[in-house]
């Protein structure tokens, strides 16, 4: 069955960068995209990007843009986002998702990893 | 920015009864081209991701029970559980995709 499977929860100080991990199995990796969403306590869910897990292609939201990075390794499956310059508004969780269509792009979302805690505090 | 507003932000529903979300959008959603609602429902449980219902605003997700359903085009929409069971206890989101992607802000569901 389809999973992702993100990394543990982590406490930065102000100013560091997060690297979150996600990695997936169960289907054919390259053949999707996967999107990263966050989520800050009492705040709505918010899209971040998303990265081609084939072509390596990425687009990000003008929201994060400068500020994070997607990367991905297909011999491991596994897709990355990093967010530098943390600081207390990026307390949140982050999830990474599949995106249900192959292609085109659809942005409706079907697979979710479980979530990974960033918390950024001095 | 397409902008999405839902509502109520919570409502209590006893068991067997209707529950009904709205969710409105600050531009239309609904293409031209194809005649298609960009926009999708989810469910999200407490400590638990959130989880796909409906898409195209109305096509149920695999497994998704038949008591929920999605209606509404243009920039208003509805997600309806026709008979609310214990299980369905969650916020539930509306999110477009007709530009990049934007949430609702939730609207939890509680049992009366």
């Amino acid at each position: 069955q389809v999973q992702l499977v993100q990394s543990g929860a982590e406490v930065k100080k102000p100013g560091a960068s997060v690297k979150v991990s996600c990695k997936a199995s169960g289907y054919t990796f390259a053949n999707y995209v996967i999107h990263w969403v966050r989520q800050a306590p009492g705040q709505r869910l918010e899209w971040m990007g998303w990265i081609n897990a084939g072509n390596g292609n990425i687009k990000y939201s003008k929201k994060f843009q400068g500020r994070v990075t997607f990367t991905r390794d297909t011999s491991a499956s596994t897709v990355y986002m990093d967010l530098s310059s943390l600081r207390s508004e990026d307390t949140a969780v982050y999830y990474c998702a599949r995106d249900k269509e192959r292609q085109p792009l659809m942005y409706y979302l079907d697979y979710w990893g479980q979530g990974t805690l960033v918390t950024v505090s001095s | 920015d397409i902008v999405m507003t839902q509502s109520p932000d919570s409502l209590a529903v006893s068991l067997g009864e209707r529950a009904t979300i709205n969710c409105k959008s600050s531009q239309s959603v609904l293409h031209s081209a194809n005649n298609k609602n960009y926009l999708a429902w989810y469910q999200q449980k407490q400590g638990q991701p959130p989880k796909l219902l409906i898409y195209w605003a109305s096509t149920r997700e695999s497994g998704v029970p038949n008591r929920i359903s999605g209606s509404g085009s243009g920039t208003d929409f509805t997600l309806t559980i026709s008979s609310l069971q214990a299980e369905d206890v969650a916020v539930y989101y509306c999110q477009q995709y007709y530009h990049l992607p934007s949430f609702g802000g939730g609207t939890k569901v509680e049992i009366k």
